[in-house]
């Protein structure tokens, strides 16, 4: 059972370089997001999805760009990344159907990502 | 002004202490209310969650809403060390996008 699953859990990247996270959820949700925690900042949403083939911005979009090709995976890319983009990254997903259950997302185990 | 607000703490209490976590927010039209937990170097999982105003109770953990007020809180009873973590609540408004607003997290530490 594994439910959301993030790779990878580490990376260091340098100052321009790009790279692409991955969350896989074998739930068969509609909805995915992507989120960044930062120190005394809480969990912010950078994109999310609600449903194949659909994106969205979030509250934090600029310099990602996400991808939803597949109904169960939901990739998160930095095509060039800067040290402000240092953070841990959180994927999570959510069911549609029934009242109680809309509303819980499921999250990943986190990437942490340093960009020097 | 953010429109969750959480004192981040840290909080350090002794085993089995009572505990109140709590959060205000400025958005009237939030319906949906969240508590969630954090271990260390680990994602978020739900704890509680509330329709609307009132309580909720699950064993040691009582959630309660007061939209009049804006503001929710979340106690722990006879709190053990196995509750240190982060709490994060979280919030959002109906319809089917499921964005969720979160505080910035409470650090919770119960010493043995």
């Amino acid at each position: 059972n594994a439910g959301v699953t993030q790779t990878p859990k580490f990376r260091v990247l340098k100052t321009g370089q790009s790279m692409t996270l991955l969350c896989a959820q074998d739930m068969n949700h509609e909805y995915m997001y992507w989120y960044r925690q930062d120190p005394g900042m809480g969990l912010r949403l950078i994109h999310y999805s609600v449903g194949e083939g659909t994106t969205a911005k979030g509250e934090v979009p600029d310099g990602y760009n996400v991808s939803r090709l597949k109904k169960q995976n939901f990739l998160l890319g930095l095509e060039s990344a800067a040290p402000s983009q240092t953070s841990v990254y959180f994927c999570a997903s959510r069911p549609q159907q029934g009242e109680l259950a809309k509303n819980i997302q499921y999250f990943g185990a986190g990437t942490r990502l340093s960009v020097l | 002004q953010k429109e969750v607000e959480q004192d981040p703490g840290p909080l350090s209490v002794p085993e089995g202490a009572i505990v109140s976590l709590n959060c205000t927010y400025s958005n009237s039209a939030f319906q949906y209310f969240m508590w969630y937990r954090q271990y260390s170097r680990k994602g978020p999982e739900l704890l509680m969650y509330t329709y609307s105003s009132g309580n909720k109770e699950d064993g040691r953990f009582t959630a309660q809403v007061d939209k009049s007020s804006k503001y929710i809180s979340l106690f722990i009873r006879d709190s053990q060390p196995s509750d240190s973590a982060t709490y994060l609540c979280a919030m959002q408004v109906s319809g089917n996008t499921g964005k969720l607003i979160f505080g910035q997290g409470t650090t919770l530490q119960v010493k043995p």
